[in-house]
């Protein structure tokens, strides 16, 4: 059984610019939910995908958006990233309609804007 | 909105030592998760509770749950070194989001 993957695992953008980040789900998992870690803090949640649609939102502006893929990866984007965009985002997979909803993080990836 | 509050931040216990970190949310929510964190790295999932009265053990951690107090324990017998992470404990109102904890800092000592 394969676990969560994300890509890459470090970034370092400029003010401005854009950036997708990736995420493999874990086999057989259909739910794809991102989150974003300042340091320090917990973990706070973006969005949610299934079945290829969004599927909740938190509190993040519309520069925050996502796809889902029908292998059930996902992209996170960000555009117009600004300096508190700085944080780990963790990728999280789960089984929509399971006893548990228990979600399984990737490793995340660290992105640095400067 | 759902908010989740740990207690204590920061903990730092001498090995050997019992402690309990608590984690108390705002609403209704049948289930809650456990999750430990070391430094750099991401979420590992301890523990899943999803009833009340619900108890589980793993090693020297134990966790409960009281849905009626909205209250989560996390127990803590006999610490080592090796139990010194971040540890979260995060709420799922509706199948759709976790709302996390802000975290519980814990350094076990020698």
């Amino acid at each position: 059984e394969t676990g969560v993957t994300q890509s890459p695992t470090h970034l370092i953008k400029t003010r401005g610019q854009q950036v997708t980040l990736r995420c493999s789900s874990q086999s057989g998992h259909n739910t794809v939910s991102w989150y974003q870690q300042a340091l320090g803090q917990g973990p706070q949640f973006i969005f949610q995908y299934y079945r290829e649609e969004e599927n909740g939102r938190g509190n993040f502006p519309p520069r925050f958006s996502g796809l889902q893929f029908p292998n059930y990866s996902s992209e996170l984007n960000v555009n117009a990233l600004e300096l508190d965009d700085s944080a780990l985002y963790l990728c999280a997979s789960s089984l929509a309609g399971g006893i548990a909803y228990e979600q399984y993080f990737g490793p995340g990836t660290r992105l640095t804007v400067t | 909105e759902l908010k989740v509050e740990q207690n204590p931040l920061f903990l730092s216990m001498q090995e050997g030592k019992n402690y309990t970190i608590y984690c108390n949310y705002s609403t209704t929510s049948d289930r809650l998760y456990w999750y430990r964190q070391d430094p750099g790295k991401s979420l590992e999932s301890l523990f899943v509770l999803l009833s009340n009265g619900a108890v589980k053990q793993e090693g020297r951690l134990m966790a409960s749950l009281d849905t009626k107090a909205r209250l989560s324990t996390l127990h803590i017998t006999a610490a080592v070194h090796d139990l010194s992470a971040t540890y979260f404990c995060a709420v799922d109102p509706n199948g759709q989001n976790f709302v996390f904890g802000p975290g519980t800092r814990l350094s076990v000592l020698p």
